[in-house]
């Protein structure tokens, strides 16, 4: 089994639902991360949590919220999906306790396509 | 503020041939730099890192990169290419101050050529 897996791997939505996608690890990581990426754009950081009762924003957080259910489960939320939300999603997990300078690992990423 | 550069979106080599894959950072402090490999459909796999030790840092599959503070580089190559190496390439910068957060690069498609 993996170690970090997100749900759905792919979402076809139409534009003002709400969807959640969710990521779950059983690496046993303190801190968990919600990535977007875009053609040519790389990976950009969308919220990230250092534990259940620490959430913080990224660099492009509006339109989206997170919760962090438990230490290995961290979901993020679409409230009202619009069309130029629809990209390739990842979640991610580092140990802190190993200090800042470690790796993350990576799920396999959920496409979304909102229509 | 961090940021990465990755020069060139796209780099096409023959099967056997040099990889050379560019990245340059920005950072005010001392970074830890590291560089992922993406294959279609699957997440970002963690090739190497550099956290300040050897500068010459060596990772899987046969790439290496190196870092070079007087550039601000840190290069991924691999001496030979093989038809498995085509994937997306991601290089990232994160330091001491920045809690783990990662500033990736525009990624780098390399393409191999039998």
């Amino acid at each position: 089994d993996a170690d970090v897996t997100q749900t759905p791997r792919n979402r076809i939505t139409k534009t003002g639902k709400r969807i959640m996608l969710e990521c779950s690890q059983t690496k046993g990581h303190d801190r968990m991360y919600w990535y977007r990426q875009d053609p040519g754009l790389g990976l950009r950081l969308i919220y990230y949590s250092f534990d259940v009762k620490d959430i913080n924003k990224g660099e492009i957080s509006d339109g989206y919220s997170v919760s962090r259910q438990a230490q290995a489960k961290f979901s993020l939320s679409l409230e009202s999906a619009i069309p130029n939300q629809t990209a390739l999603y990842f979640c991610a997990t580092s140990d802190h306790r190993q200090g800042d300078n470690q790796p993350q690992h990576f799920g396999d990423g959920t496409r979304l396509s909102i229509l | 503020a961090q940021s990465v550069t990755q020069l060139g979106s796209h780099v096409s080599v023959s099967e056997g041939a040099l990889v050379l894959l560019r990245c340059n950072y920005s950072s005010s402090v001392p970074p830890y730099l590291f560089w992922y490999v993406q294959y279609p459909n699957q997440g970002l796999q963690l090739l190497l890192k550099y956290t300040s030790a050897a500068t010459l840092v060596k990772g899987i599959n046969g790439f290496e990169a190196e870092f070079k503070k007087s550039e601000t580089s840190f290069h991924l190559t691999k001496p030979s290419a093989h038809m498995s190496d085509a994937a997306e390439y991601f290089c990232a910068v994160t330091s001491y101050n920045q809690g783990g957060k990662l500033i990736f690069g525009q990624g780098t498609e390399l393409s191999v050529k039998p």
